[in-house]
């Protein structure tokens, strides 16, 4: 079964400075999609980046990048320079193959890392 | 462009009663899904409609929730009787097409059951 792991509950950063949230996959299919969403305390999802299974580069959108490993199933998220109002939940994403070994837009999540900006 | 909608922002209820949630999702959109989040989790897909159709219900605890979509635009999830354990942020999310893998979601409706 397919599965997202995220091992840190909560983590501070400096404002300015660099940040990495760690995300581990298990899937035994070819193909998948891995997502990461923002969700601050007004509740909403955000979606922040994607990286395709078959993409060869990594996946970057402004101030995050994502840190794909291929052979270690991770996905880990950077944010640089990180600024007060990234302040939030930090959920890692999965979508889910179909029967037939495509993709399908089911997602499966983590349980989310709380990220704190310190001024 | 205006988001996805979602009401009431906050429900309390007794254990047993019944509720129902809206949600109307960007214009234009054909996917629609309802997530469960518990306090500490992730979000976990309860149902997903492509226009007025289920393409997933697999994890809809279908003696107690259900959900419509009957014109293919707004959508209604309810819980009759509900449980403690169904205390829980209510997601909608809505894609403009079932290939697309951008979900955008609402504000959520958190439900306290007592």
């Amino acid at each position: 079964a397919q599965k997202i792991t995220q091992t840190q509950p909560g983590m501070f950063v400096q404002e300015k400075e660099a940040v990495t949230l760690d995300c581990t996959y298990d899937t035994s299919d070819p193909s998948y999609g891995l997502f990461w969403y923002k969700q601050p305390s007004s509740g909403e999802m955000i979606f922040l980046i994607y990286q395709g299974s078959y993409d060869q580069q990594n996946a970057t959108e402004g101030r995050y990048s994502l840190n794909f490993q291929k052979a270690r199933k991770s996905a880990n998220l950077v944010i640089s320079a990180s600024q007060l109002g990234d302040s939030a939940m930090y959920f890692c994403a999965m979508r889910e193959a179909a029967d037939d070994g495509g993709a399908t837009n089911k997602l499966i999540f983590g349980t989310g890392t709380l990220l704190a900006v310190q001024p | 462009e205006a988001g996805v909608a979602q009401s009431p922002r906050y429900k309390i209820i007794e254990k047993r009663q019944s509720v129902a949630f809206w949600c109307n999702p960007i214009s234009g959109h054909a996917t629609l899904y309802w997530y469960q989040q518990i306090l500490g989790q992730g979000p976990k897909l309860l149902i997903q409609f492509q226009n007025n159709g289920v393409v997933d219900d697999s994890q809809l605890p279908k003696d107690r929730f259900s959900a419509e979509r009957l014109k293919g635009v707004d959508s209604t999830l309810k819980i009759q009787p509900a449980k403690l354990e169904d205390s829980a942020v209510y997601l909608c999310a809505s894609s403009h097409r079932l290939g697309d893998y951008e979900q955008y979601f609402g504000p959520g409706t958190r439900l306290t059951v007592t």
